[in-house]
């Protein structure tokens, strides 16, 4: 069974970057994949970027391209993801989600959400 | 990119009801589709992959159908815990697109 333990929430002013955590539990970080998705209020589910096991690479959504890095730790078992020059429009919740069995069984484990404030 | 759009975008329906969503794909997605309910202020929950298979410990209730570039979620007999919001995705290529969300509402 996979467990994702995230930070806690952050309040950040426009312009600035946000780093947020998700420790992985049960499984290692090299045994699967992860993801981050996001749900701003009013709106439904976006998905940021995750890692892609086939190319070995971290695909990021069009839309974030340059403001976003997702890195891993794999000492420590925890996944970042760092958004910067944040704007009022990334307030949401973040979540990142686990991908244990490949993309034939997407986002099976989620971490709790962290909400990020974007507010002067 | 993908474009994942679904149907209705919400909805009012009764205990009892049999409840219908339905998500369509720009292009084919080999039956990689998955539904996710979510609450208020709570996490997603996977309900089905692949198309068709049940998440360990979702009720039998819901299931799901489809192939090439049009899927259904089904909601056989809809309970009080079911009143939430669903949302498709396509797990067949990257990047990784969600429907819009199907709001069902209590009637």
């Amino acid at each position: 069974q996979v467990q994702l333990v995230q930070s806690g929430a952050e309040v950040k002013k426009p312009g600035a970057s946000v780093k947020v955590s998700c420790k992985v539990s049960g499984y290692t970080l090299t045994e699967l994949s992860m993801h981050w998705v996001r749900l701003a209020p009013g709106k439904g589910l976006e998905w940021m970027g995750g890692f892609d096991p086939e190319d070995g690479e971290t695909i990021y959504a069009q839309k974030f391209q340059g403001r976003v890095t997702m890195t891993e730790d794999t000492s420590t078992d925890t996944a970042y993801m760092e958004l910067s020059s944040l704007r009022s429009e990334d307030t949401a919740v973040y979540y990142c989600a686990s991908e244990v069995g490949g993309s034939y069984s997407p986002f099976d484990y989620w971490g709790q959400g962290t909400l990020v404030t974007v507010s002067s | 990119d993908i474009q994942m759009t679904q149907s209705p975008s919400a909805m009012s329906a009764s205990v009892g009801d049999r409840v219908t969503i339905t998500c369509r794909a720009s292009q084919g997605i080999s039956n990689y589709l998955a539904w996710f309910q979510q609450k208020p202020g709570k996490v997603p929950k996977r309900l089905i992959y692949a198309t068709s298979s049940l998440q360990s410990g979702v009720p039998s209730r819901f299931s799901g159908s489809g192939s090439g570039t049009e899927y259904t979620l089904t909601i056989s007999s809809l309970q009080p815990e079911d009143f939430a919001t669903y949302y498709c995705l396509q797990h067949n290529s990257y990047p990784r697109t969600f429907g819009q969300g199907t709001k069902v509402e209590i009637k």
